[in-house]
């Protein structure tokens, strides 16, 4: 199956900074990305949909300005957590499919640890 | 999009055959259907796709019945490194479309 990935798998950082996670689909090309967010012992949340060349589409609940999705091209889309707090501490998972009708695959996720 | 519904947990032993019912309902006219499987701290892991009819890949089948209003997912021959958490989703053809996850099945295999 195709592959997608993200980096860093993981990152500990101070509460109030930022940080970038990446994700990649490496053979295939991606107009359509979607980020994730999973808290311990509970399902994947959706939290965005990332489309090539234009603005993200957030859930309900989900704060664009907190959650910076850009996608500029077709293998990458990147989630930057702006002015992260503990409760941001969570694992996030990005997937992508290469088309109308293929299945989607899934990153391997990044665990954010915000102390 | 199509809400699933699947039992929150199952246990099983090695070697036996474990079959996982989603139901759903509300699916629609052009929607597939995809399995997929989580362990700890990774990404789901795409297992199954189907779309009205039996699917078989080298680790599992997938049985739609003609109403396609659930599905079932069969392991043959499970051992202890199946012990993961299984979801069912429903999604239509579309590029775009996100896909919602229920809570899946808590699968664990016993020695």
């Amino acid at each position: 199956g195709a592959v997608v990935s993200q980096h860093p798998s993981r990152v500990i950082c101070k509460s109030g900074t930022s940080v970038k996670i990446e994700c990649r689909s490496l053979d295939f090309q991606a107009t359509t990305m979607f980020w994730y967010r999973q808290f311990p012992k509970q399902s994947l949340m959706l939290m965005a949909t990332s489309n090539e060349g234009s603005k993200a589409t957030y859930e309900q609940g989900v704060e664009k300005d907190k959650f910076l999705i850009n996608h500029a091209s077709l293998t990458l889309s990147t989630l930057t957590v702006t002015s992260a707090h503990p409760e941001d501490s969570s694992f996030y998972i990005c997937s992508a499919a290469a088309g109308s009708g293929e299945t989607q695959y899934f990153g391997p996720g990044t665990r954010l640890l915000v102390l | 999009l199509a809400k699933t519904t699947q039992p929150i947990s199952m246990d099983s032993y090695e070697g036996q055959e474990v079959n996982i019912t989603c139901s759903h309902n509300n699916i629609a006219t052009n929607d597939y259907i995809t399995w997929y499987q989580q362990f700890p701290s990774q990404g789901p892991r795409f297992i199954i796709q189907g779309y009205k009819t039996k699917v078989t890949n080298e680790v599992a089948s997938l049985f739609i019945p003609a109403d396609g209003k659930s599905s079932t997912l069969s392991l043959p021959r499970v051992s202890l490194s199946d012990t993961a958490v299984y979801y069912c989703l429903v999604g239509g053809e579309q590029a775009g479309t996100a896909l919602i996850f229920g809570k899946g099945t808590t699968l664990s295999v016993s020695s």
